[in-house]
């Protein structure tokens, strides 16, 4: 099983300012299967990258993902007050998916 | 539009059996794979396993095979998520999602239903 680890655990930034989250794989991740989620209290996580640099239909350009083998970054260019919520990161290169422990980020 | 509408809250006893369900519309329910993924109080989430329900092919991940069952009926366009005899370890929110494969990223997501299990 592929083990992610997300640092930091929480980050706290100001609005306005830049955010990089980022997810380490304790092996590397096939083609670069890598996915962020968005999750926000009370919501159901919402899809923001996959194949590790792609945005997702509706996300705004000021999320990127880079990344491969088992290093990965999502950034955050410019944090907008909506931005601020739990990010995953996903590996869906092999069985079984897994999922890293999060990243909040806070004002 | 996409939508995956899934029951509604359950509180249940140690030791009952329960059958959640995610409601699919918007697109080809056959055609796509529906995953489940659980997240406990307060913690991360957890990819339970996924079902293809045009010929209700499942993939369980390991740590889940045997405590759920996952399942699917076409004609309803929707998919289930089954226990047999909960444990107050099964209180959780589980989450219903679409995939293009049955190891693909998850792009749309159900609310998700919480489920309570009082022992």
């Amino acid at each position: 099983e592929i083990v992610l680890t997300q640092s930091p655990g929480t980050l706290s930034s100001p609005p306005w300012e830049r955010a990089t989250l980022s997810c380490r794989a304790s092996q590397s991740v096939d083609s670069s299967y890598l996915a962020w989620y968005q999750q926000k209290p009370g919501q159901a996580p919402r899809l923001l990258i996959y194949g590790a640099s792609s945005r997702a239909a509706g996300i705004p350009d000021r999320f990127s993902g880079s990344g491969s083998g088992t290093d990965f970054t999502l950034t955050i260019s410019r944090l907008e007050p909506e931005d601020f919520a739990v990010y995953y990161c996903q590996q869906y290169g092999s069985s079984p998916l897994t999922f890293g422990g999060g990243t909040k980020v806070e004002v | 539009e996409v939508r995956l509408v899934q029951s509604g809250a359950e509180v249940k006893k140690s030791g009952e059996s329960l059958k959640i369900s995610c409601k699919a519309s918007g697109y080809s329910f056959s055609h796509y794979w529906i995953a489940w993924v659980r997240q406990m109080p307060g913690k991360g989430l957890e990819w339970m396993g996924v079902i293809y329900p045009g010929d209700s092919d499942v993939r369980y991940n390991p740590s889940f095979q045997g405590q759920v069952s996952i399942s699917a009926d076409q004609s309803r366009y929707t998919a289930y998520l089954q226990w047999s005899s909960l444990k107050a370890s099964d209180s959780a929110m589980y989450y219903c999602a679409k995939s293009d494969f049955w190891s693909g990223k998850l792009d749309s997501w159900g609310q998700g239903t919480l489920v309570t299990v009082s022992s």
